[in-house]
């Protein structure tokens, strides 16, 4: 298997721009998360779903976020309008669940707002 | 205060030295604890795994759960330079449950 796969990679955008971040979970898995890691806060969970039902979303900033996960093999994460202050390292990770609550982390996209 | 406190260091220590990282937490209900390690511009990746308190060990490195102190460690004898990393602690409450996670503590060997 390849791995949680993120895209894009590195993303620059201006302010007010629209950005949505993408995610493929690894086969099999029944949880995904989505992360924000910045030096001032760490690793921050923003949303999380158990077989693509959203279950708690009470980490996301603002309703300028948003998060979808329309099938098992496929998530978005979307800031519109985005702000400088969301410029961060955003992580999908998914979990086999079960007993297993190992997260498998993606490679990150690199956000920078303008 | 936060459920899972960490110190971010960084933490310097010359090639060959052991190496002691700790968290401290405040829920008594966890009951599973990792460690992950994150290279630079890297996700993190799990490195140990415990159920309950006591001890695991892997190769170089010996995880370390005190719940009567609400305090882990992770230990890396004969430390590397590849040891240079991110070091974060999350633990949970059950196999189904979100993880909480410590700050991480960056950790530099000097070679």
């Amino acid at each position: 298997d390849a791995g949680v796969i993120q895209s894009p990679r590195h993303e620059v955008t201006e302010m007010g721009q629209e950005v949505t971040l993408r995610c493929k979970p690894i086969s099999g898995h029944n949880s995904l998360f989505w992360y924000r890691q910045t030096m001032m806060r760490g690793l921050e969970l923003l949303i999380y779903f158990n077989n693509n039902v959203p279950i708690d979303d009470s980490g996301m900033p603002e309703d300028r976020f948003s998060a979808k996960m329309p099938n098992a093999s496929f998530s978005t994460l979307k800031i519109q309008p985005s702000e400088p202050r969301d410029s961060a390292v955003y992580f999908c990770a998914s979990c086999p669940g079960g007993l297993n609550n190992e997260q498998f982390f993606g490679p990150g996209t690199r956000l920078t707002v303008l | 205060q936060k459920e899972v406190e960490q110190d971010p260091g960084p933490l310097s220590v010359p090639e060959g030295a052991i190496v002691s990282l700790n968290c401290t937490y405040s829920n008594s209900a966890f009951q599973y604890f990792m460690w992950y390690r994150q290279y630079s511009r890297k996700g993190p990746e799990l490195l140990m795994y415990t159920y309950s308190s006591g001890n695991k060990e892997d190769g170089r490195f010996t995880a370390q759960v005190d719940k009567s102190s609400k305090y882990i460690s992770l230990f890396i004898r004969d430390s590397q330079p590849s040891d240079s990393a991110t070091y974060l602690c999350a633990m949970s409450v059950d196999s189904n449950y979100q993880l909480i996670w410590g700050a991480g503590t960056k950790l530099i060997i000097k070679p």
